[in-house]
């Protein structure tokens, strides 16, 4: 079982907008519609944001949106506010056997 | 408004049996998988297992074998058990709902030490 990879840390600018990565293989995000975002803020638990690639998660602003492309699955945060700040991971179904893995998370810096 | 709350042992010597249990509120537990989730130190997320309502389970292939998920109906809850802890299994420890497509509820976290 191999986890997904993320970029240890990006950074944007208030207002700005910035693309978190996520790379598995064919064998799970690759083949997987089941790929999700979630926000962790420090001291509290992971908080889903993006479900099945490109959906919302109910409450989620509008300034979330993700996408999958072969292999990698992307994480974009448009009009950065500084509550943005956050790690952020991906998470993928990998088949039967092992289902979820998950990225090794993405510190999210709004400058 | 559905939540998870979770307790247990947060001190652990080598070698002992980690045992946490997770409680539902507000909802039920049919039509959905009951997962534990641990973060490293390194904050590193890694899927421990599920249980679903009829105690079906499904387990990390790397935990398996030290692994035991139960569920109570009666009383909300879940329960996690994991064998033979050792210093590599110091984590804090979530429990999660997951409504299919993804975990959408998780519990507030247990930090659990392993040391003598």
């Amino acid at each position: 079982q191999s986890a997904l990879t993320q970029p240890a840390s990006v950074s944007g600018s208030l207002g700005q907008s910035i693309t978190i990565s996520c790379t598995g293989s064919s064998s799970d995000l690759g083949n997987s519609n089941l790929v999700s975002w979630y926000q962790q803020h420090p001291g509290k638990a992971p908080k889903l944001i993006i479900y099945e690639g490109n959906k919302r998660h109910s409450g989620i602003s509008h300034r979330f949106s993700g996408s999958k492309s072969g292999n990698t699955a992307s994480l974009t945060i448009s009009g950065l506010q500084t509550e943005d700040e956050a790690v952020y991971y991906c998470c993928s179904f990998a088949g039967f056997g092992s289902p979820w893995v998950f990225g090794g998370g993405t510190m999210l810096t709004v400058l | 408004q559905v939540q998870l709350q979770q307790w247990g042992a947060g001190l652990l010597k080598p070698s002992e049996t980690l045992s946490l249990t997770c409680a539902l509120y507000g909802g039920s537990f049919s039509g959905y998988y009951w997962s534990w989730i641990r973060q490293s130190p390194g904050k590193r997320l890694e899927w421990i297992g599920e249980i679903n309502h009829d105690e079906g389970t499904d387990y990390n292939p790397s935990l398996k074998s030290r692994v035991t998920m139960s569920i109570d109906s009666s009383k909300n809850q879940f329960s996690l058990k994991l064998r033979s802890m050792t210093a590599a299994d110091a984590a804090v420890y979530y429990c999660a709902r997951r409504a299919v497509r993804a975990f959408d509820i998780w519990g507030q976290g247990t930090m659990v030490t392993v040391s003598s």
